[in-house]
């Protein structure tokens, strides 16, 4: 089966770029989260979506970030404009709603801004 | 404070040997705790849920003390695939996990 897809894998621009990380979620999972990774924070939840429907935005750093989910099986996450500190790993994660409370990551999407 | 908190290491261990190490929770509210895994350059993948009664995973053992509100986990026979980073996970509601910032453990031939 496949796992939770991100895209790109990889993501170098310049400050006040605008970028557009992806996720496609593991079929028939009904939450969605955005986490955030970087040495000095940790893992941090950025926004999460229960059935397509964003429910707690409250760990978006700012207004530069938005995150929409259109439809079950994708999702995007947008910096605009970026800027060097929003360099990090941008990890997907979904879960089940039922069953063990076990969330799978994507493999995550490493951003630099310069 | 933060929620979770987590010795770093590194914890340098030989083959065979046993590691142990443990973290804090701040919110004696939490509902679950887990221990997830994550290696070099990868993402988190969840290694077990803990019980309140403790419970092991094969060489993995993982502890509970909900009045002290700490968690552990254990490794015995450490091999070098076990080399990775361990977080600590607390499920502080029906859809929150907060993570620590991970225990480093690198197992040396």
């Amino acid at each position: 089966d496949a796992g939770v897809i991100q895209s790109p894998r990889h993501e170098v621009t310049e400050m006040g770029q605008e970028v557009t990380l992806r996720c496609k979620p593991i079929s028939g999972h009904d939450y969605l989260f955005w986490y955030r990774q970087t040495m000095m924070r940790g893992l941090e939840l950025l926004i999460y979506f229960n059935n397509n429907v964003p429910i707690d935005d409250s760990g978006m750093p700012e207004d530069r970030f938005s995150a929409k989910m259109p439809n079950a099986s994708f999702s995007t996450l947008k910096i605009q404009p970026s800027e060097p500190r929003d360099s990090a790993v941008y990890f997907c994660a979904s879960r089940s709603g039922t069953g063990v409370w076990e969330l799978f990551f994507g493999e995550g999407s490493r951003l630099t801004v310069l | 404070r933060k929620e979770v908190e987590q010795d770093p290491g590194p914890f340098n261990v030989p083959e065979g040997a046993t590691v142990a190490f443990n973290c804090t929770y701040s919110n004696s509210a939490s509902q679950s705790f887990f221990w997830y895994r994550q290696d070099c350059r990868k993402e988190p993948k969840l290694l077990m849920s803990v019980y309140s009664s403790g419970n092991e995973d094969g060489r993995f053992t993982a502890q509970l003390n909900r009045a002290s509100q700490y968690i552990s986990l254990l490794i015995r026979d450490s091999k070098l695939s076990d080399s990775a980073t361990y977080l600590c996970v607390v499920r502080l509601n029906d859809y929150k996990l907060s993570f620590g910032a991970g225990t480093t453990v690198t197992v040396r031939a």
